[in-house]
């Protein structure tokens, strides 16, 4: 069956990185997109943007472009969230869901992951 | 790119229908059929309802339907169960590979 399964939790100062990892299995990882969506405390949801697991190729959502970047491992299916300059209202859950290109829908969630940002 | 428009709040008692609208623009929902919804219990992963507007994904009771007229989607939740109570999104396309969500709405059962 198809899962999405992400890193732990992660606390952060200020000014600081993160990179959130998701590990895909149950499907071929480069017939999909993977997409990063947040939900910070008390808001909705949030796209930050898509990568391809076929080819790399990305967009990022316009708030975000200069501070996130996003990778794939082909070898693991995995995929990587990397957000700079941490804010603290970058306090947010982070997931990764599988990206279906032809309906443009997420079709599979990972669990989520909770950024801190705190100084 | 804005959020898409949605009430903040619907309520209905058991075995009611309720309808959430999805309001955006010419740019994303009424540009395109590429509009979906998503169910989110507090602390869960969200979970895909409505694809392609109207389209349900295999294991979604039928009691979900979705539709679109011009900019405005709407889902419509017949039959409501206890299990139902949730935050809902609407989302859509929005070009060159980007999306758009709504500000999302919570569902009550009375």
């Amino acid at each position: 069956q198809v899962q999405l399964v992400q890193s732990g939790a992660e606390v952060k100062k200020p000014e600081a990185s993160v990179k959130v990892s998701c590990e895909a299995s149950g499907y071929t990882f480069t017939s999909y997109g993977i997409s990063w969506v947040r939900q910070a405390p008390g808001q909705g949801l949030e796209w930050m943007g898509w990568i391809s697991g076929y080819n790399g190729n990305r967009n990022y959502a316009k708030k975000f472009q200069g501070r996130v970047t996003m990778t794939t491992d082909t070898s693991t299916s995995t995929a990587y969230m990397e957000l700079r300059s941490l804010r603290s209202d970058d306090t947010a859950v982070y997931f990764c869901a599988r990206w279906e290109l032809t309906t443009t829908s997420f079709d599979y969630w990972g669990q989520g992951t909770l950024v801190t940002v705190s100084s | 790119q804005s959020a898409l428009t949605q009430p903040r709040s619907v309520s209905g008692s058991p075995g009611q229908s309720v309808t959430i609208s999805c309001t955006g623009t010419t740019s994303d929902v009424g540009g395109y059929n590429f509009v979906s919804w998503y169910q989110h219990h507090p602390g869960k992963a969200p979970k895909l309802m409505i694809y392609d507007v109207s389209q349900r994904p295999s294991g979604v009771p039928d009691r979900f339907s979705g539709s679109k007229s011009g900019n405005t989607a709407s889902l419509t939740i017949s039959g409501l169960q206890a299990e139902d109570e949730a935050d809902y999104y609407c989302c859509s396309y929005a070009g060159s590979y980007s999306v758009v969500f709504g500000g999302g709405t919570k569902l009550t059962v009375l």
